[in-house]
């Protein structure tokens, strides 16, 4: 069974904290995500890698980074946790190519009191 | 990255088709439709692809239009663990990053 992994499922973090939101998937795709989803702004592309060491920015990266050491394992980092990010975040993973299908992990629900 | 349109919300009778639209009229020639859903507090799952030609497989049937401006998804036979947000995405020209809309909110009702 094919299988995206995050690290918690629930997150309780401090402002200012640096916050590392693990992600890992065992099918060995190329292609992995970051993504939030907020009430009413549905699910926003915050970073994608297309291969080890490689990163593009999404739609909403101010106040992320991200790192790809292993082609399994995708990283977010909350340099100084805030509360506007508070939110759901999203792995995702798929192979490279037009005619793929992307997996998705169960989230991670991160509150930053 | 062409963008999709689609219904907020919909409707559909337990045990009866549901179909839901999508219009996608800047799509380019070598871009895919994707259909994905999410069920409540859990991440989107895939559903059923396809470029041109209608597809078909064991969870639903997707119809594009000859001028593959739009599409429908069709939900044969509707079930209350059907009832979940669908979102209509159109492949990203760069690699296989997927941008989703708002999607369209399905309820199922018995």
């Amino acid at each position: 069974d094919v299988k995206v992994t995050q690290s918690s499922r629930y997150l309780v973090k401090r402002t200012g904290e640096k916050v590392f939101l693990e992600c890992v998937q065992d099918m060995d795709h190329e292609n992995m995500f970051w993504y939030r989803q907020d009430p009413g702004l549905g699910l926003r592309l915050i970073y994608f890698s297309y291969d080890v060491k490689m990163k593009e920015k999404g739609d909403i990266p101010e106040g992320y980074s991200v790192s790809r050491e292993k082609k399994e394992r995708f990283s977010l980092i909350l340099e100084s946790a805030s509360t506007n990010q508070t939110s759901m975040y999203l792995c995702a993973s798929s192979s490279e190519g037009w005619n793929t299908e992307a997996f998705f992990g169960q989230g991670t629900r991160l509150t930053v009191v | 990255d062409a963008k999709t349109t689609q219904p907020t919300s919909m409707d559909c009778a337990e045990g009866r088709a549901a179909n839901l639209p999508c219009n996608h009229s800047t799509i380019s020639g070598n871009e895919y439709v994707y259909w994905y859903r999410q069920i409540h507090s859990q991440g989107p799952q895939y559903i059923i692809h396809g470029l041109k030609n209608n597809e078909t497989n064991e969870m639903a049937s997707l119809i594009i239009t000859e001028d593959r401006k739009s599409s429908t998804l069709i939900l044969p036979h509707a079930t209350l663990r059907d009832t979940a947000v669908y979102y209509c995405i159109v492949k990203a020209n760069q690699g296989g990053k997927l941008i989703f809309g708002q999607g369209t909110e399905l309820s199922v009702k018995p």
